[in-house]
């Protein structure tokens, strides 16, 4: 059965820094771009980043470009979302995502988010 | 960046009920388009992919359609079950991509 579970979600304050990882099992896992997608509470999706299957091709969104990294470890299944320099809209549920291609890019299996809140 | 606004933000409509929902692009970005669908605290799950095409296991009442800038979701025949948030999402830009706003669908 094809999972992906996020983990890493927490408190913590502005400015500071916390590291989410995402397990995948089920499927091939270095077949796959993996992306990162995340919802501040009672609102729409936003796209984060993206990760080739290489890991070296990497697309952010403007808002956390600079300030979070996506990579991967494709001998571990796992794929990473580093955050600094973190700010109150950034307190989001954080989901990962497997990327397929069937014509054109689709996110067709999603975790089951984890909750990143920044406060003071 | 490419903009992607959905319409309307929200909408009641009764079981049996035909439901469309649409969504418009900034920029030409052909038929790339998905539909996704969010149930109240779920994770989204995919509906429609390239615009037009159903994804394994969904109900056939659901379909998309669409090019260029502007795509619709529709629901033929409203279930119970449908009640959710629905979501369209570009990926044409290689560099970014982005959500529309969402669609809230009640049940009368």
């Amino acid at each position: 059965e094809m999972q992906l579970v996020e983990s890493g979600g927490t408190w913590v304050q502005p400015g500071g820094s916390l590291r989410l990882s995402c397990a995948a099992s089920g499927f091939t896992f270095g077949n796959y771009w993996m992306t990162w997608v995340r919802q501040a509470p009672g609102k729409g999706l936003e796209w984060v980043a993206n990760i080739k299957q290489d890991g070296i091709e990497i697309y952010y969104a403007d808002s956390v470009k600079g300030r979070f990294t996506i990579s991967r470890d494709n001998a571990k299944n796992s794929v990473d979302l580093q955050m600094n320099s973190l700010r109150v809209d950034d307190t989001a549920v954080y989901y990962c995502g497997r990327i397929s291609y069937r014509q054109l890019p689709q996110i067709d299996y999603w975790g089951q988010g984890t909750l990143v809140t920044v406060s003071s | 960046d490419i903009q992607m606004t959905q319409s309307p933000s929200a909408l009641s409509a009764s079981v049996g009920d035909r439901v469309i929902i649409t969504c418009r692009a900034s920029q030409n970005i052909g038929s790339y388009l998905n539909w996704y669908q969010q149930k109240p605290g779920k994770a989204p799950k995919l509906l429609i992919y390239a615009a037009s095409s159903l994804e394994s296991g969904v109900p056939l009442r659901f379909s998309g359609s669409g090019s260029g800038t502007g795509f619709t979701l529709t629901i033929s025949s409203l279930q119970s079950e449908d009640l959710a948030t629905y979501y369209c999402q570009q990926t044409k830009g290689a560099l970014t991509w982005t959500f529309g706003q969402g669609t809230k669908v009640e049940i009368k």
